[in-house]
C-alpha cells in the first residue's frame, strides 16, 4: 500500500540551526499539506502546497518556514533558525484526486 | 477562527464495551474525516465522510456526517486493547485548503 514517508525520523538540532524536513509523498498525489502536534497537544496546519506554490498557510507558518519541491519528488519543510519552542512533531501529508489526507510517521524535531 | 470539538477528551472503558465520540463545529465542512494516532505515531486515516446524513461503517468502526454538516460521530463495537489511541475528527473543504483538525479524544481500553 502507498505510503508517504518522511525522513529523518528524529531530529536534534541546537537553537538557531537551521532544519530540513523532508517527505516522499504518494505517488501521483498533487496537494501536500505540512502539520505539526507539540507533545500531548492537537494537530496544527502549517502549509498547504500545491501546482509548486503555497495555496495556504497559518499563522504559524513564519517568514522563519518555507517549504520546495526541489526535485519533483521529495516536499521539503525548512526551519531558518530554530526556537525552542518549535520542537514538536512535524508530519507531511498528501493528497490525490480523493479528498483524504494520508500521513507520514512523523518527524521529531527537539530543538536544545 | 475555525474550530472543531470533541467530545468527550478522554474516555476509559472495559474492552468489549461499545464507544461512541462525537465531534461539532461551529462552520460547515464538505467533508468529515476519522483519523487514530497511536503514540509516536502519523495519524492514520479511518473513515472518510462526503455526504450530510451518509452513514459508513469500516468493520467495528459506524461513522456518520451531520445533516447541518456541522457534526460528525464515531461508533467503536465491542473495543478491543488495540483500539487505545487518540482519536481526531477533521474538516476539510477544497483541495489544497486545509485540514482543521479536532482536539482528540484519547481513548483508554482496560482488559
Amino acid at each position: 500500500e502507498p505510503e508517504v514517508t518522511q525522513t529523518p525520523s528524529h531530529q536534534v538540532t541546537q537553537m538557531g540551526q537551521e532544519v530540513i524536513l523532508r517527505c516522499v509523498p504518494i505517488s501521483n498525489h498533487l496537494y501536500f499539506y505540512w502539520y505539526r502536534q507539540i507533545l500531548g497537544q492537537k494537530v496544527e496546519f502549517l502549509v498547504s502546497f500545491y501546482n509548486n506554490e503555497i495555496s495556504e498557510k497559518s499563522e504559524i507558518f513564519d517568514d522563519q518556514f518555507s517549504v520546495e519541491r526541489p526535485d519533483g519528488s521529495n516536499f521539503t519543510l525548512k526551519i531558518r533558525s530554530t526556537k525552542l519552542e518549535d520542537s514538536a512533531m512535524y508530519f507531511c501529508a498528501t493528497q490525490g484526486s480523493g479528498t483524504e489526507a494520508f500521513f507520514g510517521q512523523g518527524t521529531r524535531l527537539t530543538v536544545v | 477562527g475555525q474550530q472543531l470539538n470533541q467530545s468527550p477528551q478522554s474516555m476509559f472503558i472495559q474492552e468489549g464495551e461499545d464507544v461512541s465520540m462525537n465531534c461539532t463545529s461551529s462552520r460547515i465542512f464538505n467533508t468529515w474525516l476519522w483519523y487514530k494516532q497511536d503514540p509516536g505515531e502519523g495519524p492514520v486515516l479511518l473513515i472518510a465522510l462526503y455526504k450530510a446524513g451518509e452513514l459508513t461503517s469500516n468493520g467495528r468502526l459506524t461513522a456518520q456526517f451531520g445533516i447541518t454538516r456541522k457534526d460528525s460521530f464515531l461508533n467503536i463495537s465491542a473495543s478491543i486493547p488495540s483500539d487505545v489511541g487518540i482519536y481526531f475528527c477533521a474538516g476539510h473543504d477544497n483541495y489544497g485548503q486545509n485540514f482543521v483538525f479536532g482536539p482528540g479524544t484519547r481513548l483508554s481500553v482496560l482488559p
